[in-house]
C-alpha cells in the first residue's frame, strides 16, 4: 500500500513568487495535516483538514492556504513568498481523528 | 504555547545502552504520540498512547504516560546505531483540532 505521497520533494522559488504544494494521502484516510519545520527547528502546525473541511489552522499569516479535495488530497498554498518561508514542508494523514498520523517525506522549499 | 516538551535536548550514548527521553505538555490530552525522524525527511510514527493508558511497549520502546503530571516518557532499550535520529512527543489535545509537536530530541548512538 503506498503511503503519503508529497510534490515536489524540492522547489526553489523566488522572493515573492506564489508556490503550490500537494499531498495524497493513504488511500482511505480522511484526515490530512500541514506542518513547516524550518532548519533546526521543531514542526509548526499549519493547517489540518478533515472531510473535506479545514478544522484548524496554526499562528501563520493568511497568505499560507490550503484546500482538501473530494478524494482527500489537499494542497497548501503559499503567496509571497518571504526567505524565512524557506524549510521542509511535511503533510500527514491519518485515518480519523485521534489516530495515528503517517507522514510524506516533505517538500523542501528555498526562497531565494 | 508549545506543547509537548522534550526533555533533554540532545543525547548521546553506547551502543546497547537505553535511552530515556521524557516529554511534559501543557492541556489535557486525547492521545500523546512519539515520532522519529531520521536526517531532516519524513517522521515515522512509532507508538500511540491514549490518555486512560498508563505503560505501552512496542518492540525495544517502552511508553509511559502520566496524566496527572502532564508528562510521557520514551524508553528505547537495547539501543542500535539505528536508533541514531530525532524523537518526537505528539499531543492530541482535548478539545483543540490540532497534533502538537515539542521540540524534538537528537539521539546519537556510537557504535
Amino acid at each position: 500500500e503506498a503511503g503519503v505521497t508529497q510534490s515536489p520533494t524540492h522547489l526553489i522559488k523566488t522572493r515573492g513568487q506564489q508556490v503550490t504544494l500537494r499531498c495524497s494521502p493513504i488511500s482511505g484516510h480522511t484526515s490530512v495535516y500541514w506542518y513547516q519545520q524550518a532548519l533546526g527547528l521543531g514542526l509548526q502546525f499549519l493547517l489540518w483538514y478533515d472531510e473535506g473541511e479545514e478544522r484548524n489552522r496554526g499562528n501563520f499569516p493568511p497568505r499560507f492556504s490550503g484546500r482538501q479535495f473530494p478524494n482527500y488530497s489537499s494542497e497548501l498554498n503559499v503567496n509571497a513568498l518571504e526567505l524565512e518561508d524557506s524549510a521542509l514542508y511535511l503533510c500527514a494523514s491519518s485515518l480519523t481523528r485521534r489516530t495515528e498520523a503517517f507522514f510524506g517525506q516533505g517538500t523542501r522549499l528555498t526562497v531565494v | 504555547s508549545q506543547q509537548g516538551e522534550e526533555d533533554p535536548q540532545a543525547l548521546s550514548i553506547q551502543e546497547g545502552e537505553n535511552a530515556t527521553m521524557n516529554c511534559s505538555y501543557k492541556t489535557s490530552i486525547n492521545n500523546l504520540q512519539w515520532y522519529r525522524q531520521n536526517s531532516g525527511r519524513g517522521l515515522v510514527h512509532l507508538i500511540l498512547i491514549r490518555s486512560n493508558e498508563r505503560e505501552k511497549h512496542s518492540g525495544r520502546l517502552r511508553v509511559t504516560l502520566d496524566t496527572s503530571k502532564k508528562s510521557s516518557s520514551l524508553l528505547i532499550t537495547a539501543s542500535r546505531a539505528a536508533d541514531t535520529a530525532s524523537y518526537f512527543c505528539a499531543t492530541d489535545q482535548y478539545g483543540n483540532n490540532r497534533l502538537a509537536f515539542g521540540k524534538g530530541n537528537q539521539v546519537v548512538v556510537i557504535p
